[in-house]
């Protein structure tokens, strides 16, 4: 059974990158596309982006110009980076499997934005 | 980007009622649409994709429907462990999209 757990700084200052990866475990990353989504403290779920295994990208508009997802296949990891980040970038963080539907999520990982 | 509009934001139920849940979409998403239950400090759990196809493990009593701009997801007789937040998604125009979720409390 796959499973997904997040890593990275749970702390962040503003104006900084926000790095995060995602780990899959029970099987390979080499199949499917692989997402990170967000949820703010208390609201919704934003779509960040995803990242097919042979590195195809889409990002969700509202954040293209400072987000950027990789693979490393040789790992079974997929990563995060968000530049620039404001209190606003302030979420939960979760990676997950596909999209249409997710059908895998990690836990999720929370990453507060503070100097 | 594809706005969906759940109602409502929070439902009051007793345990054994029925509990139906809308989704309404600013266009037409076809059927690719997606629920999904979120307990507290926990991941979303994928219920229905497809707007009507259950996901594995989710018990009969969970039923969704609908396609276009309306959705529907009803639970037949509400059981404890179903009081939770639920949204819907749709996959069928990027960016995806979630709705904002309806609550759905014990009464």
């Amino acid at each position: 059974q796959v499973q997904l757990r997040e890593s990275g700084p749970g702390l962040v200052k503003p104006s900084e990158t926000l790095s995060l990866t995602c780990t899959v475990s029970g099987g390979s990353i080499s199949s499917f596309f692989w997402s990170w989504i967000r949820q703010p403290p208390g609201k919704g779920l934003e779509w960040i982006g995803y990242i097919y295994y042979n590195g195809n990208t889409n990002y969700n508009p509202s954040l293209q110009s400072r987000v950027t997802i990789s693979v490393d296949k040789s790992k079974n990891q997929f990563s995060l980076k968000l530049n620039s980040v404001t209190a606003a970038d302030m979420a939960v963080y979760y990676c997950a499997r596909r999209g249409a539907p997710v059908d895998v999520w990690g836990q999720g990982t929370t990453v507060t934005v503070s100097s | 980007e594809i706005v969906l509009t759940q109602s409502p934001a929070t439902l009051s139920v007793s345990p054994g009622e029925r509990a139906t849940l809308s989704c309404r979409a600013s266009q037409s998403v076809s059927s690719n649409l997606a629920w999904y239950q979120q307990k507290p400090g926990q991941a979303p759990r994928l219920l229905f994709y497809g707007a009507s196809t259950r996901a594995t493990g989710i018990p009969a009593r969970f039923s969704g429907s609908g396609s276009g701009t309306e959705f529907t997801l009803t639970i037949s007789s509400l059981q404890s462990e179903d009081f939770a937040v639920y949204y819907c998604q749709q996959n069928n125009i990027w960016p995806w999209t979630f709705g904002q979720g309806t609550k759905v409390e014990i009464k």
